[in-house]
């Protein structure tokens, strides 16, 4: 089955603890990308990937490192997580960015909340 | 800096009846709109899109319509089912990837038996 697997479904964590929240993809996409959601503001993008080693800033990126070793894994890794860093987050990969949105596959999501 | 956004954050409707939910949008280049479909616990899903040289577009018990007068879009489902509840937003493109999408804040739609 094609999907997107995020992991994991829930973290709750304390302020400065390093974690990751890693994404894989079975659809040999080449784009993949990472959305924060919050209520009233809608999905913003946080960090995108062309291609394997290719990466790039979205709207909301600090706070936020990603890394794009291999085709099928994206992690979102916070260094030192913060209170507003607390949200849900979805990873979204398609065949290539050439696409217009509508081809976007987007994983359940990652629900994370930071004391 | 532009955004989309929604009239109303949630609707009720009777199962049966139709549903109307809509979405302002204020970026004239905006050339291409997507609604999602997003259910608890679950990552959006596409419904359907438009582009910009085009008013109308249905799809299954779908329709999307759009108005670039008033810079207004809405999404028209027909014979409301229980499985149509979720969050339902929309999305515009500018450019042409799917790096230039900008998400509205949804809009709750429950539908009561």
């Amino acid at each position: 089955e094609a999907q997107v697997t995020q992991n994991p479904r829930y973290l709750i964590t304390v302020t400065g603890k390093k974690l990751t929240v890693t994404c894989s993809q079975n659809m040999n996409h080449e784009y993949m990308s990472w959305y924060r959601q919050d209520p009233g503001l809608g999905l913003r993008q946080i960090y995108y990937s062309m291609n394997v080693e290719v990466t790039d800033k979205g709207d909301v990126p600090e706070g936020y490192k990603v890394s794009r070793k291999e085709k099928r894994n994206f992690p979102l890794i916070l260094e030192s997580p913060s209170p507003n860093q607390t949200s849900l987050y979805f990873c979204a990969s398609s065949l290539s960015a050439g696409g217009r949105g509508e081809k976007l596959f987007f994983g359940s999501g990652t629900q994370l909340s930071v004391l | 800096g532009e955004s989309v956004g929604l009239h109303l954050p949630t609707l009720s409707v009777q199962e049966g009846d139709n549903s109307i939910i809509n979405c302002a949008y204020s970026n004239s280049a905006s050339d291409y709109f997507i609604w999602y479909k997003q259910e608890s616990g679950k990552g959006p899903q596409f419904i359907i899109d438009i582009r910009s040289n085009m008013d109308k577009r249905q799809g299954q018990r779908v329709t999307v319509l759009l108005n670039k007068t008033v810079k207004h879009l809405s999404l028209q489902i027909a014979a409301t089912q229980p499985g149509d509840s979720a969050v339902y937003f929309c999305a515009e493109n500018i450019g042409g990837s799917a790096r230039q999408l900008t998400f509205g804040s949804g809009t709750q739609l429950t539908v009561l038996p």
